[in-house]
């Protein structure tokens, strides 16, 4: 399968925004996945841009071309966590998550 | 609330087959749309799709694992399982199980719902 490529790390300051990329050779929908330190992946978007009931409004997604965006509007402390993009390959009929991207807010 | 438990020993040899189980509970398996998963994350390290299973029995594989795993479903006692053959020290991981919606084609299939995850150590 391919490799779908995040920044490791992303730094921004309180009430700032944060833009995560998620790059693949081929990207059909992106989905993404806020990990808070010792916990289990928590679903923020679904089909590029669309937001689970729950999650606040603050997050929201895009995707142009093979390039899909997660956007945190307005960021908290309590966004520090890690954050993973998942897409599907057809070539090799597998889903494949993303490198992680970390989000520190300083 | 549907919730996932995962359940399997800690601690495995590595050469040896390494099984764990996620119980459904709050729900049933059996609905349409709704497929099963297992997601592992090597310490440290980002997250890696195992295989995905229907409550028929269909599944799906992550290609570099397919010569060692199977999963299988126990709709009468609304789990699911993962057995993985030959274990070495790099499967070393938290193996989360998690629900796998799925409707339409593949690309429109995601994880809304996980598990606490269990973490498995390969050592001898």
């Amino acid at each position: 399968s391919f490799e779908v490529t995040q920044p490791p790390s992303v730094s921004v300051s309180p009430g700032q925004t944060a833009r995560i990329t998620c790059s693949a050779p081929r990207l059909w929908y992106a989905y993404w996945y806020q990990q808070r330190p010792g916990q289990s992946p928590v679903l923020l978007i679904y089909q590029d841009t669309k937001r689970p009931s729950g999650i606040p409004d603050r997050f929201s997604g895009s995707s142009s071309g093979n390039t899909a965006t997660l956007t945190i509007s307005g960021t908290q402390a309590l966004d520090e966590a890690d954050y993973y993009c998942l897409t599907w390959d057809s070539r090799s009929d597998s889903f494949v998550f993303g490198t992680g991207t970390k989000v520190t807010v300083l | 609330q549907l919730q996932l438990q995962e359940s399997g020993p800690g601690l495995a040899t590595p050469s040896e087959t390494l099984s764990l189980t996620c119980n459904v509970s709050g729900g049933s398996m059996s609905i349409r749309n709704y497929y099963w998963g297992w997601v592992r994350q090597p310490p440290g390290k980002g997250l890696e799709w195992i295989g995905t299973i229907y409550y028929t029995g269909s599944s799906y594989y992550n290609p570099s694992l397919k010569q060692r795993i199977a999963l299988s479903v126990d709709t009468s006692k609304n789990h699911f399982s993962l057995k993985m053959s030959s274990v070495i020290a790099a499967d070393t991981a938290v193996y989360y199980c998690a629900r796998h919606l799925g409707y339409g084609a593949q690309e429109h299939w995601y994880f809304d719902l996980w598990g606490r995850g269990t973490l498995v150590t390969v050592s001898s």
